[in-house]
């Protein structure tokens, strides 16, 4: 089966630094996505690892293990406008580059 | 700037009257994909084309069909609309070549079923 999890909700402070844990179990692995959601919006691509190792785009970074099916989302200097949800998807070997999402990690930013 | 626009944003529909959710992109990217998400839940595949090749995920029911007359455009048809179809319908693209191949995403039609 196809399973991704994700904490349903975490809370940060501004300036702090906060990881957003997942872990997948998917029959096929072709890479792992990290996607910001405001409440009411699309998501918006935030990263993407293929690879084992640390991804970073300036205050975010994405980790990667697959042999142990996981994968961070490190998120520095938060900001307000950082209160979003952010979900993990696993891209799977099936074709058409279809994402398996998870049900999104709900952060929200105090001052 | 190049991108997906999806019409309308809010939906709202009455039980069982059909509704058309509708989809374009100018990015040309050959598979677009509609996912349903309900609130607090993950976004849910129901179906995707390549070109002009339609992919039915094994659990969208029957209610739901699409077509894609061209490149740019998509839409979704809910034929008899029940509560529960009441989400936030997303549309996407993406192309099979590139490095991540990521999806572009429209901004979503919330529908509301009364």
């Amino acid at each position: 089966g196809q399973n991704i999890d994700q904490p349903t909700e975490m809370t940060a402070t501004e300036g702090a630094i906060v990881q957003i844990n997942c872990t997948y179990q998917t029959s096929g692995f072709n890479g792992l996505f990290w996607y910001q959601q405001h409440a009411g919006e699309a998501p918006t691509f935030l990263s993407y690892n293929v690879l084992d190792g640390l991804e970073e785009k300036g205050r975010f970074s994405s980790f990667l293990s697959r042999s142990k099916g996981y994968s961070y989302l490190l998120l520095k200097e938060l900001q307000m406008k950082d209160s979003a949800s952010y979900l993990c998807a696993v891209r799977g070997t099936g074709g058409y580059n279809k994402l398996i999402f998870g049900a999104g990690t709900r952060l929200a930013v105090h001052p | 700037d190049a991108m997906v626009i999806q019409n309308p944003r809010y939906q709202v529909t009455q039980f069982g009257k059909p509704v058309t959710l509708s989809c374009s992109q100018t990015l040309n990217h050959n598979v677009m994909y509609w996912y349903q998400q309900k609130s607090s839940q993950a976004p849910k595949l129901l179906f995707h084309y390549y070109d002009k090749d339609f992919n039915n995920e094994a659990d969208t029911p029957d209610n739901f069909q699409s077509r894609r007359p061209n490149t740019s455009f998509c839409f979704l048809d809910i034929r008899s609309p029940g509560l529960g179809d009441a989400a936030m319908y997303l549309c996407a693209t993406s192309t099979l070549t590139g490095d991540s191949k990521k999806l572009f995403f429209g901004s979503g039609t919330q529908l509301s079923v009364l």
